[in-house]
């Protein structure tokens, strides 16, 4: 199975600073059909998972554009230009070009 | 208005039987793939299964691999999960997903004797 890891695994940051969190898998995420097929989600606490980003930098409907993804290969990232309070929560990567689709461990952002 | 309703969860004892169900409207429900994910008490995410828009395709986590099954029923715009021999470990909130577009309330299984 492809392991996703995420880095760091807990982010305090102060409001309005921009903040990135690191996801690297196994192997390529590269499907045959060209695309990448890495997603992230937005888990706030108490609320259901949340898509933010689809195939590497695609934004979801309704998120807002201070919220960026980016990377190639094996490697990725996520970035919030400048943080606000609703941000706090939990953030995943997920691979959805190999079967078993995989997550990575999540990254707990914090406001200080 | 985009609706994911899961249904069938509760406490089970160890090696029983559940079946989860998960309703949606607002969306054409055959044109998605529908998967299921779980989260186990403040654990992560975890991906389960998923099944094709019309069924023609399965794919399963391997910790649930010959244990749990989905199927659809697009008439009903229902996705199901048979989850049998349950463990402990298969604890967790059980999510639906079209292609991760959207996401259900979560329903809560608890396996324990």
């Amino acid at each position: 199975d492809v392991v996703m890891t995420q880095s760091p695994l807990s982010l305090p940051v102060t409001l309005g600073q921009p903040a990135s969190i690191s996801c690297r898998s196994s192997q390529s995420l590269v499907y045959s059909d060209g695309n990448t097929y890495l997603n992230w989600f937005q888990q706030r606490p108490g609320q259901s998972p949340r898509r933010l980003i689809y195939k590497v930098s695609n934004r979801d409907s309704g998120v807002p554009d201070r919220f960026s993804g980016s990377g190639s290969g094996t490697d990725f990232t996520l970035k919030i230009n400048r943080v606000e309070a609703e941000d706090a929560g939990v953030y995943y990567c997920m691979q959805g070009t190999h079967w078993p689709n995989t997550f990575g461990q999540g990254t707990k952002l914090e406001i200080k | 208005q985009v609706q994911l309703v899961e249904s069938g969860g509760g406490v089970v004892q160890p090696g029983r039987s559940l079946r989860l169900s998960c309703a949606g409207s607002g969306f054409t429900f055959s044109n998605y793939g529908m998967h299921w994910v779980r989260q186990a008490p403040g654990k992560g995410l975890e991906w389960v299964a998923v099944i094709w828009h019309d069924g023609s395709n399965k794919y399963y986590a391997d910790s649930v691999k010959g244990r749990f099954t989905i199927s659809r029923d697009n008439s009903k715009n229902t996705v199901y999960l048979q989850m049998n021999s349950l463990r402990g470990d298969d604890t967790a909130v059980y999510y639906c997903s079209p292609n991760f577009d959207f996401w259900g309330q979560g329903i809560l299984v608890t396996v324990s004797s």
